[in-house]
């Protein structure tokens, strides 16, 4: 049983440019939460979901941010026309069911943003 | 507005020293709080606390959550250079969603 996979590992973007960060979840995982880490800070939560659907986007901006989990394939988070301050960690994390249950992190996707 | 505490925000200790890493929690809705262990990568689940004054116990490692006080430690006995990493704790509420603290890096000298 593979762990929750990221992709990809680094990604190096010029500003204006989109990011596009791939998250799987763990097997018979059907929750995805995706987590910013800027240097220095703990992690902040942005947006979790579920199959189809964004149950909460409230740490998520506005403008320019994204994410998705369709029926079939990974759930994308998606930057468009990326600014330096969007240099960070992204990490995404899953869990079988709502309520208390562990949440187990990929390896995360480290944006650059030149 | 969640909140989570951690303190000491650092540390440095010796090989064989034991150690209490503090976590303090303002969560809506509280249904859980866990602890990970992060070195330079994805965090790695340690334990996922819902009971006040129930301790888990892994190895070295242990945890106990208190839900009146809004606490939970972490204590992590003859601490090795293996130790050495950040140690987040973060709260759940309703959704699941976790509140994380700003992480405790634990320096372990040899």
């Amino acid at each position: 049983n593979a762990g929750v996979m990221q992709n990809p590992r680094h990604l190096v973007r010029r500003r204006g440019q989109e990011a596009r960060l791939r998250c799987s979840p763990m097997k018979g995982h059907s929750h995805v939460y995706w987590y910013r880490q800027l240097p220095e800070e703990g992690l902040k939560f942005m947006v979790y979901l579920q199959k189809e659907n964004i149950i909460d986007e409230s740490g998520m901006p506005k403008e320019r941010f994204s994410a998705e989990f369709p029926k079939e394939g990974p759930s994308i988070l998606r930057i468009q026309q990326v600014v330096r301050g969007d240099s960070a960690a992204y990490f995404c994390a899953s869990s079988p069911l709502i309520g208390p249950a562990e949440a187990f992190f990929g390896q995360g996707t480290r944006l650059t943003v030149v | 507005e969640d909140k989570v505490v951690q303190s000491p925000l650092s540390l440095v200790v010796h090989e064989g020293d034991t150690v209490t890493l503090n976590c303090s929690y303002e969560v809506t809705n509280f249904r859980s709080l866990l602890w990970y262990k992060q070195e330079k990568k994805a965090p790695t689940f340690l334990f996922m606390l819902t009971s006040s004054g129930i301790e888990k116990k892994s190895g070295r490692l242990s945890s106990i959550l208190d839900k009146k006080e809004l606490f939970s430690i972490l204590n992590i006995t003859a601490t090795q250079t293996g130790d050495s990493a950040v140690y987040l704790c973060a709260g759940t509420g309703a959704n699941s969603k976790l509140t994380f603290g700003k992480g405790i890096t634990l320096s372990v000298r040899p």
